[in-house]
């Protein structure tokens, strides 16, 4: 069945570092993919997305493409800030549509 | 602005006392769903609604019910809590059902507590 694999946190970094985020998908079909952000105590915020092979999702400077031959969506920054601190969830939507499959979230704290 | 409300944010109840949690949307979507999410863990689907269609997901105890009275109405009841439900609850919605490239809009969740 569908799935997504996530790298695993917690990840540390300092301000202004490059990040990057692991997310594999395994899916049959076309998927779409998603990175969903949980701040503390708060529901998931969509982050970005991508519905079609080689698309490139980007906001807030997050940037993640949709790459089919490596089937990964892999969420990077290239200057993280403090206030980036939160959850990154990597989640999958099949053709089927009826359920996001997501992944078990990484965990990013940024440090002054 | 459109959005997907939840109410309360936080919610304590005792064991084995019925508790309804509460999410409505603005967005006039088709389609509702509700996630368990336990803490440091993906969320969970517990089942969703298209339109007045409801879908459970398999492995959702039976103690949890859900009604959607309207378009933009959906509660969760949970019949009898047990420790173990204590979790964040979040509502989801997405314009259709089955479309891939739907995009699915949480609202900021509700975090239940059972003592």
């Amino acid at each position: 069945g569908d799935s997504v694999t996530q790298m695993e946190g917690p990840v540390t970094l300092s301000e202004e570092a490059f990040l990057t985020i692991n997310c594999t998908y395994t899916a049959t079909g076309y998927p779409s993919l998603f990175w969903y952000v949980q701040y503390p105590g708060e529901g998931l915020q969509l982050l970005l997305k991508a519905t079609k092979a080689d698309d490139k999702g980007s906001n807030k400077g997050f940037e993640a493409t949709y790459r089919k031959e490596t089937t990964s969506f892999h969420l990077e920054k290239g200057s993280v800030q403090v206030s980036d601190s939160a959850v990154y969830f990597c989640a999958l939507r099949g053709d089927t549509g009826n359920q996001f499959y997501f992944g078990t979230g990484t965990s990013l704290t940024v440090i002054p | 602005d459109a959005m997907v409300i939840q109410n309360p944010r936080y919610q304590v109840t005792q064991f084995g006392k019925p508790v309804t949690l509460s999410c409505s949307q603005t967005l006039n979507h088709n389609v509702m769903y509700w996630y368990q999410q336990k803490s440091s863990q993906a969320p969970k689907l517990l089942f969703h609604y298209y339109d007045k269609d409801f879908n459970n997901e398999a492995d959702t105890p039976d103690n949890f019910q859900s009604r959607r009275p309207n378009t933009s109405f959906c509660f969760l009841d949970i019949r009898s809590p047990g420790l173990g439900d204590a979790a964040m609850y979040l509502c989801a919605t997405s314009k259709r059902l089955a479309t891939s490239t739907d995009t699915q809009y949480f609202g900021p969740g509700t975090r239940l507590t059972v003592l």
